[in-house]
């Protein structure tokens, strides 16, 4: 089965600028999320969709930070502009159900901002 | 208080040795709890969920306390790829909105 994908890997990017990720959830998983990890702290929930609606945005950054996922399969993630303080990896993960049970992690996407 | 604390470690533990922590969390409406493992520069995977009637699954024994808001992870007879870091994770409750939250980590490293 393949796994949640995510590109790119690695993004640098000058602050001011704008970045979009990427992510394809495994087939079938109506639930999406996208996760930010600062180094050394624990992933931090940024939105989640369940198929293409939102759930819940309550710790995105609206003023910078959006989201979609029109079709309810894929989904991409901006940022616009960039903050140093954006520094971090960025995961996206999928279940087939609602409650976090199984939720499958992608390899993430580490943006550097300079 | 945070929502979920744990000791970030590291845990220097000799290999085969017994080591255990936990985790506390603040919203005694939480109702799932996992420990994830992350590798370095990975991606967490799950490795366990919690019950309150605990759980076992080879070396590894998690449990639940509800009365003192903690859970606990037990690894036995350690071996050289248990290093890593454990993330304890809880179900963030309200309105179908259910994404985990994480703690920070506590990073454990086995020693030859």
């Amino acid at each position: 089965e393949a796994g949640v994908a995510q590109s790119p890997r690695y993004k640098i990017i000058e602050k001011r600028q704008s970045v979009a990720f990427w992510c394809n959830p495994i087939s079938g998983h109506a639930t999406l999320y996208w996760y930010q990890q600062i180094l050394g702290q624990g992933p931090k929930l940024l939105i989640q969709f369940q198929n293409n609606g939102v759930v819940d945005d309550s710790q995105l950054p609206k003023d910078r930070f959006s989201a979609e996922r029109l079709k309810g399969v894929d989904s991409t993630l901006k940022i616009q502009p960039a903050k140093l303080e954006d520094s971090a990896v960025y995961l996206c993960a999928s279940s087939q159900v609602s409650g976090g049970f199984l939720a499958f992690f992608g390899q993430g996407t580490r943006l550097t901002v300079v | 208080r945070k929502e979920v604390e744990q000791d970030p470690g590291p845990f220097n533990v000799p290999e085969g040795a017994t080591v255990a922590f936990n985790c506390t969390y603040s919203n005694s409406a939480s109702q799932s709890f996992f420990w994830y493992r992350q590798d370095c520069r990975k991606e967490p995977k799950l490795l366990m969920s919690v019950y309150s009637s605990g759980n076992e699954d080879g070396r590894f024994t998690a449990q639940l306390n509800r009365a003192s808001q903690y859970i606990s992870l037990l690894i036995r007879d350690s071996k050289l790829s248990d290093s890593a870091t454990y993330l304890c994770v809880l179900n963030k409750e309200g309105g179908g909105a259910d994404g985990l939250t994480f703690g920070k980590g506590t990073h454990l490293i086995i020693q030859p």
